[in-house]
């Protein structure tokens, strides 16, 4: 079964800290990678997309890996600030032929940082 | 450039009645999409539109729920009777490639 994990589902930090998302999937077949940002009232916004051959990518203070090997992938959010706060999602796109991706979502991690 | 937009941004309606929302993707973005997430539970998707034409409508719960998209550009989700466990956030996405998708902040639909 196609499927995202992810961990932990919620996660309370202080302003200034570091925390790491952590996400399993079992998708088939693997197209890529993707970790989103999603603020409370709002539609998620892309943050990284990682294809296969791809292990690690940067979009400022997120960094997010990926091992294909071990399906799992990271995002680690350096210096945390208030703004951050907000529901994490992991997601898998399923690649079918002539291009075309389907996406699967995990539930989300919803962190709070707190000053 | 203005981004994905979506009408309403709620609705609460009873159970039985119809419910028609509106998404108007980013202009020149071929690819139109519709997921959903129903309570405590992820996004899931619904449909993909490449111009007028369904890619894959896999995603429809069942035939009570009809997306159109006339002409390519903007796209109506209809759900008709509307039950319960419809409630949820319905969102919009549009790309112009196979990879980036622009989300619409959602409708959330509110049946009673």
């Amino acid at each position: 079964k196609n499927q995202v994990e992810q961990s932990p589902q919620s996660l309370i930090i202080l302003e200034g800290k570091n925390c790491t998302l952590q996400c399993n999937y079992t998708v088939s077949p693997f197209s890529n990678l993707r970790w989103y940002k999603q603020d409370t009232g709002r539609g998620p916004v892309s943050l990284t997309i990682m294809t296969f051959s791809e292990n690690t990518k940067s979009n400022g203070r997120y960094t997010a890996t990926l091992d294909a090997d071990t399906k799992q992938s990271s995002l680690h959010i350096t210096a945390s600030q208030l703004s951050d706060s907000a529901s994490y999602i992991c997601v898998v796109s399923r690649g079918f032929s002539g291009g075309y991706n389907k996406l699967i979502f995990g539930a989300g991690t919803r962190l709070a940082v707190h000053p | 450039e203005a981004g994905v937009t979506q009408f309403p941004s709620h609705s609460v309606i009873e159970k039985g009645q119809t419910v028609t929302l509106r998404c108007d993707p980013i202009s020149g973005h071929d690819n139109l999409y519709w997921y959903r997430r129903v309570m405590g539970k992820e996004i899931k998707f619904l449909l993909h539109f490449v111009k007028e034409s369904k890619q894959d409508e896999s995603g429809m719960p069942n035939n009570r729920f009809l997306a159109e998209r006339t002409g390519g550009t903007y796209s109506t989700l209809k759900v008709q009777p509307a039950e319960l466990e419809d409630s949820g956030v319905y969102f919009c996405a549009s790309s112009q490639d196979r990879y980036e998708q622009y989300f619409g902040p959602g409708t959330r639909l509110t049946v009673t």
